[in-house]
């Protein structure tokens, strides 16, 4: 099974609507970062959570990392289409050998009619 | 500031053929340095990561190869490719040490035919 699942894997609003979507570890992170991809493009940074409980808002989002620090949530309020595309979440873990590796979920696509 | 080039954005190739891409970083030094594929436009697999000049680290077994030549600059290569090996590969760096942000490259779109 997958060390980082992302979910929904799709999602559909229309403008105006609030949206969440969640990611699930299977282990304890040491980060979690949110990143969006418009199509064909790089990834652009959003957020980076990395303590128990911890809460950042940048705009009309909001991502949120749990207390055992294995599940994160990014919220997006009042959506516009300005934030379609994709949304992924990618884990770092603790360890002598991380690098600074992350590991990414599938992605969600957010399609957001006006 | 830093900022992230890659190159070509788009390489349309044969099977068989050789590739190398191009990944350098401005603004920094001593960056840590991936390689991932995003098939689909979904989720990232790793390929590669480097922590210095002439250190890769490979993370799964397949047709490429990555080099880093300089400090800040990165490339994946093969000497033939397969058709798999079409995908959107992404460049990315982050500042030493573990847990720092990674910040990534505009992709180059690779089409083998």
């Amino acid at each position: 099974s997958q060390e980082l699942e992302q979910s929904p894997q799709s999602l559909i609003v229309q403008e105006g609507k609030n949206l969440t979507i969640n990611c699930t570890s299977s282990k304890t992170l040491y980060g979690l970062y949110w990143y969006k991809q418009k199509y064909g493009e790089g990834l652009i940074f959003l957020m980076m959570l990395q303590k128990g409980g911890e809460e950042k808002s940048h705009e009309k989002i909001t991502a949120k990392l749990d207390e055992k620090k294995q599940q994160s949530s990014l919220h997006i309020t009042a959506s516009q289409p300005s934030h379609a595309g994709i949304y992924l979440c990618g884990a770092g873990y603790a360890g002598g050998t991380s690098y600074g590796k992350l590991t990414f979920g599938q992605g969600t696509i957010l399609t957001v009619h006006p | 500031s830093q900022t992230i080039h890659q190159w070509p954005a788009t390489l349309v190739q044969p099977v068989g053929s050789p590739l190398s891409l191009e990944c350098t970083v401005e603004g920094t030094s001593n960056p840590n340095l991936y390689w991932y594929r995003q098939a689909a436009g979904r989720g990232l697999q790793l390929l590669f990561y480097s922590v210095g000049i002439g250190q890769i680290s490979s993370e799964v077994p397949q047709n490429l190869s990555a080099s880093r030549p300089q400090d800040r600059q990165f490339i994946l290569s093969s000497k033939k490719l397969l058709l798999s090996d079409s995908g959107f590969y992404l460049c990315a760096w982050t500042s030493s040490p573990v847990g720092e942000t990674q910040y990534f490259g505009p992709g180059t779109r690779l089409l083998v035919l």
